[in-house]
Parts: structure tokens; C-alpha cells; sequence
């Protein structure tokens, strides 16, 4: 148990489908990401929230889109998603420094998105 | 830019020491280490912040490098518990919050 609790654990959607991955912590942090974990590659930071405020993208394609209502809770909405898109999705909290620097990472235990 | 980690692999026995290097082609404020094992989530090892500091956990330590952009991690007298991939994570000087990690280094450690 790390605090950080993501659902569903695991999602299985059709290239037409709109879903939502849903991330919360527990810690009090002030920063939460979202990286992607396919095989064989590096974790890809894609999203994230600072003081609640979106910082980076990295490039991201539009079909992800992030929400953070609240320092607590971070969403990733899924729309007309692609089979290469199929992949762990990892959240992740930290206490960023007053300058936004990244603090100890607490990682979910992710959702593993399958993509028909 | 993600940062670039060597060996991609490494098998041990118990009691044999391992390290892995990182290393980074920009001017970092950080560098972190995760270990995750299989089906599970990462888990932070340390982060280091200043050129040559060294940091434990333990029988694990780590150096950093500033000038070179260079981090190592020194697995010491490895046991079974430290099987699994090692990640590092390089923050960059100039920007904050993109914290990119490279492909990992498997380690296996055998009886």
C-alpha cells in the first residue's frame, strides 16, 4: 500500500470506446504524474499536475486527456484510443520543492489498458 | 531527453556486487532510483541532488556525478531481495517537474 490507489486495475476497450483511468492519493502531495509503461520501453512521462496546474504534456496525443479537480485526484480519460496504446498506466504522487522540482515518487499499482 | 542506463542486464549470485550506471546528456538537478519487481508498481530507492554525493539504503548506495552527468548505482553484497529492474530517473537543471526515466537494468540474483 503506498497511498496511491488507481482504478479499474485493468481495462479491456475498443478503439471506439471512451474510458477514464481514475488515480488517488492519500499522502497529501502537492504533485501528481501519469506515465506509461509498454514493454521493453522506458516509463513515459506523459502528464503532470504542479500545484494543480498542468505543466507537461511531452507531446501527448489529444485521443489522452488528463483532469486533476483536485490536488487529490488525477484522471486520464481514454477516446478512440489505438492498439499501440494498449499498456500499463502508472500514477504517481510526490511533494514537489517550491521551485516544482520532482520529490520521492509514489507510484499505484497501475492500469493495464488492452486496446482491440 | 531520457537518460541512458548500462548494463541493460545483470545476473549475480548472492554476495556479489553489481553496478549500474546512468547517465544524461543535459545538466541535472536530480537523479532518482526506483527498483520495481515484477507485477508490482516501482518503489524509490534515493535521490540524489548535489555533484558527488553519495547516498545509501542498505547495503545499496549511489553517486552522482555532476560534471559528468553521470549517476551509479552500487549494489553491495547483493542478496535475493534485490532481484528485479533498476530504474533511473534524471530531472534537468533547467526545467522542473519532467522527470524522465531510462530503460531499466534487469538484475537477477541467484542462490
Amino acid at each position: 500500500e503506498t497511498g496511491v490507489t488507481q482504478t479499474p486495475r485493468h481495462l479491456v476497450m475498443g478503439m471506439t470506446n471512451k474510458k477514464s483511468l481514475k488515480c488517488e492519493q492519500h499522502l497529501g502531495h502537492n504533485a501528481m504524474y501519469w506515465y506509461k509503461q509498454s514493454a521493453k520501453k522506458p516509463l513515459e512521462l506523459m502528464f503532470v499536475y504542479n500545484f494543480k496546474e498542468q505543466t507537461e504534456n511531452n507531446s501527448v496525443p489529444s485521443r489522452f486527456s488528463p483532469e486533476c479537480p483536485n490536488s487529490s485526484h488525477l484522471f486520464l480519460h481514454l477516446h478512440t484510443l489505438q492498439p499501440e496504446d494498449s499498456a500499463l498506466y502508472l500514477c504517481a504522487s510526490s511533494q514537489a520543492t517550491l521551485g516544482g522540482h520532482t520529490g520521492e515518487l509514489f507510484f499505484g499499482e497501475g492500469s493495464r489498458l488492452t486496446v482491440l | 531527453q531520457q537518460p541512458v542506463q548500462s548494463p541493460q542486464a545483470v545476473i549475480l549470485r548472492e554476495g556479489e556486487d553489481a553496478v549500474i550506471n546512468c547517465s544524461s546528456s543535459k545538466a541535472l538537478y536530480s537523479v532518482h532510483w526506483y527498483r520495481q519487481k515484477h507485477g508490482e508498481a516501482p518503489v524509490f530507492l534515493m535521490i540524489l541532488l548535489k555533484g558527488g554525493e553519495q547516498k545509501g539504503h542498505d547495503k545499496i548506495s549511489a553517486s552522482f556525478n555532476e560534471k559528468k552527468q553521470q549517476s551509479s548505482l552500487y549494489l553491495t553484497a547483493s542478496q535475493l531481495s534485490y532481484s528485479g529492474t533498476y530504474f533511473c530517473g534524471t530531472e534537468p537543471g533547467d526545467s522542473w517537474g519532467k522527470l524522465q526515466f531510462g530503460a531499466g537494468t534487469q538484475v537477477v540474483v541467484t542462490p
